[in-house]
């Protein structure tokens, strides 16, 4: 069973460019969650999703950041018109079908976004 | 979530016991405890949870009080490999991780 992948694993963009970042979850994952670690800083929450449905973006952006997982593909985080600020590691991370509690996140390697 | 507190810091010799420990005097009743650790820049990785009970698995085990206010993670055989970031994490079933600074656990030869 092939772990979380994510693509592309470096992204390089100068500012004002998009990015997209491609998370795929383990094999009969459909709960997905992107988080955000800035350069000597911890791992910070940003969006949580189901299968086309936006659960918690609470820690997003307001601007320039959004996301999706359809019901078919992988989830895309999606970052317009990059600013340097937006260098960082990004990470993917998906649990199986809701349990009551104690599912457990797999991650994946991670994509490291430079912007120039 | 409730707050977690760890050490920032804690050195341990490979081939001995590594014991992390973590407060968690505000966790409701049904946060479960997780522990995640990274290994320099890598994604993290899962290593345990548990609610009430004691937990152990092939990695690790996790002892958590009686009144559930704290928390130790141990790892019975550390190796030079074990060194990374470790966090304690306190939540509800399938919601965010927030993680806070963690403990820099480093193996010593």
């Amino acid at each position: 069973n092939a772990g979380v992948m994510q693509n592309p694993r470096h992204l390089v963009r100068r500012r004002g460019q998009e990015a997209r970042l491609r998370c795929s979850p383990m094999k009969g994952h459909s709960h997905v969650y992107w988080y955000r670690q800035l350069p000597e800083e911890g791992l910070k929450f940003m969006v949580y999703l189901q299968k086309e449905n936006i659960i918690d973006e609470s820690g997003m952006p307001k601007e320039r950041f959004s996301a999706e997982f359809p019901k078919e593909g992988p989830s895309i985080l999606r970052i317009q018109q990059v600013v340097r600020g937006d260098s960082a590691a990004y990470f993917c991370a998906s649990s199986p079908p809701g349990l009551a509690g104690g599912d457990e996140q797999f991650f994946g390697p991670g994509t490291r976004l430079t912007v120039l | 979530d409730a707050k977690t507190t760890q050490p920032p810091s804690m050195d341990c010799a490979e081939g001995r016991a590594a014991n992390l420990p973590c407060n968690h005097s505000t966790i409701s009743g049904n946060e479960y405890v997780y522990w995640y650790r990274q290994i320099h820049s890598q994604g993290p990785q899962y290593i345990i949870h548990g609610l009430k009970n004691n937990e152990t698995n092939e990695m690790a085990s996790l002892i958590i009080t009686e009144d559930r206010k704290s928390s130790t993670l141990i790892l019975p055989h550390a190796t030079l490999r074990d060194t990374a970031v470790y966090y304690c994490i306190a939540r509800p079933g399938a919601q965010k991780l927030v993680f806070g600074q963690g403990t820099r656990l480093t193996i010593n030869p």
